[in-house]
């Protein structure tokens, strides 16, 4: 149980576009959803969390028209990166939590997302 | 300041020998918890153990158990019998205040493991 998957695994795109990347809760309900990021050899950053059917809170530096994120249900929560630009090549993580799942406040996460904007 | 500190260099382990991974936290809340997370080279975290402040007991799950000193502030991760799988970055994490769905986790920087044959 508590299965969470992320879409796409890798992704390569050129400077100037956007991408989406979808994190979704296989076999429960996500009340939060979170998203971070990791340089190499580094710790996780968190970015945001999102709760299903309100606005993601984001960190401080964190820009959220430049990172968007939607939580239309309680199993999808998706990342738009818009704009990208070779800075934001990075290892994007989600993780979900539920009521059901290990505890409210236990974190699985998904697979990550490679993103590499040439 | 640093909520999570995981200091050790990364550590070269012999299959079936027992590791322990030292992590200490700093928070001034009475309720708290306490995750480890296992990332192996290809990038999932894994959640592997928790322990609540409150529980009076280490947290054990398989080969992995939780060494809790709560008036030290450590909660250090033992793995026995060590299998090559094992191989992979270690994360403790801490969740502060009482448990609900919006608790942010800090994270430290990662203990990394190799096991040997």
């Amino acid at each position: 149980g508590a299965v969470v998957s992320q879409h796409p695994s890798r992704v390569i795109c050129k400077s100037g576009t956007s991408v989406k990347i979808e994190c979704r809760s296989l076999d429960f309900q996500a009340t939060t959803m979170f998203w971070y990021r990791q340089f190499p050899k580094q710790s996780l950053m968190l970015m945001a969390t999102s709760n299903e059917g309100s606005k993601a809170t984001y960190e401080q530096g964190v820009e959220k028209d430049k990172f968007l994120i939607n939580h239309a249900s309680l199993t999808l929560s998706t990342l738009t990166v818009t704009s990208a630009h070779p800075e934001d090549s990075s290892f994007y993580i989600c993780s979900a939590s539920g009521w059901l799942a290990g505890g409210p406040d236990t974190q699985y996460f998904g697979p990550g997302t490679r993103l590499t904007v040439l | 300041a640093q909520k999570i500190t995981q200091t050790q260099p990364g550590m070269f382990v012999q299959e079936k020998e027992a590791v322990t991974l030292d992590c200490t936290y700093d928070t001034s809340d009475q309720s708290y918890g306490l995750f480890w997370y296992k990332q192996p080279s290809s990038g999932e975290m894994i959640f592997l153990i928790y322990q609540g402040s409150y529980d009076e007991q280490n947290a054990t799950e398989g080969r992995y158990s939780l060494n809790f000193q709560k008036a030290r502030k450590s909660a250090n991760l033992v793995i026995s019998a060590s299998q090559l799988g094992d191989s992979a970055m270690y994360f403790c994490a801490m969740r502060e205040g009482p448990r609900s769905g919006n608790n942010r986790l800090a994270f430290g920087k990662g203990n990394q493991v190799v096991v040997i044959p």
